[in-house]
């Protein structure tokens, strides 16, 4: 089965100091999405991100966070200066069409430490 | 009244066992709804969608109640691979937006 893959599995960084996280989305999908997740918590939603541009973010995608596609197979978060609450699982997602009709594909994530 | 609520659990289950699970939603325009199960420390991962009619896949059956607002997943025959933590996930209307609760964790006992 194909799978996104994401780099690096983890990553340790001081508080605020800049990281990109990145993804390699499956191949043929269209549809891009950031969650993440808290020690503990549940998964939470980011954005989402459909033909070049942002569908939709939460409240918790605020002007730290940003998101690219650079080229036709990347797609990265940003987080411009990372905060201790920043610590988290970061997981990205594709899928082919929306997730209302089609499967949602997570990759294995990256283990956010701000220290 | 929180988007999804699950009994966190744990069910401590033998091998073997039924198992039934029990979700509420608050948003009543939810359109769709998943079941997602996690590993711990892992990912997501999509288990079954729901249908308005109750689906079955294998050992497992999910029922959806709109007027409730409640979903359930049946798990029969319990092996011990199927140890996780189970996620109610109701589809928020847009693009992505995927409400997932804190889940309920299972554990299958030999």
């Amino acid at each position: 089965e194909p799978e996104v893959t994401q780099t690096p599995s983890h990553q340790v960084t001081q508080m605020g100091q800049e990281v990109i996280l990145r993804c390699v989305p499956i191949s043929n999908h269209l549809y891009f999405y950031w969650y993440r997740q808290i020690l503990g918590q549940k998964v939470e939603f980011l954005v989402s991100f459909y033909n070049n541009e942002i569908s939709e973010k939460s409240e918790i995608f605020d002007d730290q966070f940003s998101v690219e596609r650079p080229d036709g197979s990347n797609f990265t978060l940003k987080i411009r200066s990372t905060k201790l609450e920043d610590s988290a699982m970061y997981f990205c997602a594709s899928s082919r069409g929306q997730v209302t009709n089609e499967k949602l594909f997570f990759g294995s994530g990256t283990q956010l430490s701000v220290l | 009244r929180k988007e999804v609520e699950q009994d966190p659990g744990p069910f401590n289950v033998p091998e073997g066992a039924t198992v039934a699970f029990n979700c509420t939603y608050s948003n009543s325009a939810s359109q769709s709804f998943f079941w997602y199960r996690q590993d711990c420390r892992k990912e997501p991962k999509l288990l079954m969608s729901v249908y308005s009619s109750g689906n079955e896949d294998g050992r497992f059956t999910a029922q959806l109640n709109r007027a409730s607002q409640y979903i359930s997943l049946l798990i029969r025959d319990s092996k011990l691979s199927d140890s996780a933590t189970y996620l109610c996930v109701p589809y928020g209307g847009s693009q992505g937006n995927l409400i997932f609760g804190k889940g309920t964790k299972l554990s299958v006992k030999p």
